[in-house]
């Protein structure tokens, strides 16, 4: 059964880094891309970027550009999302995706002083 | 990049109604798309990937159409559990964009 698995909820303060994991079973990782997608309380969907495990490279939404690092360790199939300068508007659920078809259970992230 | 609309923002209906949502491409995507329900709390739940395909284990009152830039989501008869928001995915290609969603309810 394919999985994805997030790390636990996390608070952080404003100006902070936080950092995000993502295991994944039941499907050879390195075939996939690995999305994030970020949804603010009571706000839609929207897509950060992806990582292609294979070879590591990354496409990131603009809105993110210079903010957002996503990454890929295939010696443990995890992927990683590492968001810097929190603000208070990046206080979040936060979901690695396997598009369209299987989704993490999300991560909570809350960015306050 | 490619925007993607739905509409209507919100739909409120009856038990047993046939309900339809849209969603447009900016540009055509070929069928790359897929809709999700999202229910207050809980992670997107994929219902139908490739534009018209049935994920495995949703009813079949699902349905989609639609290819190039313009694409429906059917419930052929609304339930008391459909109660959720809706949104589409283009998949074909980056930025992989959401559409704002649509929040249907019970009338």
């Amino acid at each position: 059964e394919v999985q994805l698995v997030q790390s636990g909820a996390e608070v952080k303060k404003p100006g902070a880094t936080v950092k995000i994991s993502c295991k994944v079973s039941g499907y050879t990782f390195t075939d996939y891309y690995m999305h994030w997608v970020q949804q603010a309380p009571g706000k839609g969907l929207e897509w950060m970027g992806l990582v292609d495990p294979e070879d590591g490279e990354t496409i990131y939404a603009e809105k993110f550009q210079g903010r957002v690092t996503i990454t890929a360790d295939t010696s443990t199939d995890t992927a990683y999302m590492e968001l810097s300068s929190l603000r208070s508007e990046d206080t979040a659920v936060y979901y690695c995706a396997k598009v369209p078809h299987r989704w993490g259970q999300g991560t909570l992230v809350t960015v306050s002083s | 990049d490619i925007q993607m609309t739905q509409s209507p923002s919100s739909l409120s209906a009856s038990v047993g109604d046939r309900v339809t949502i849209t969603c447009r491409a900016s540009q055509g995507i070929s069928n790359y798309l897929a809709w999700y329900q999202q229910k207050p709390g809980k992670v997107p739940k994929l219902l139908i990937y490739a534009a018209s395909t049935l994920q495995s284990g949703v009813p079949s009152r699902f349905s989609g159409s639609g290819s190039g830039t313009d694409f429906t989501l059917t419930i052929s008869s609304l339930q008391p559990e459909d109660v959720a928001t809706y949104y589409c995915q283009k998949y074909n290609s980056a930025p992989f964009t959401f559409g704002p969603g649509t929040k249907v309810d019970i009338k």
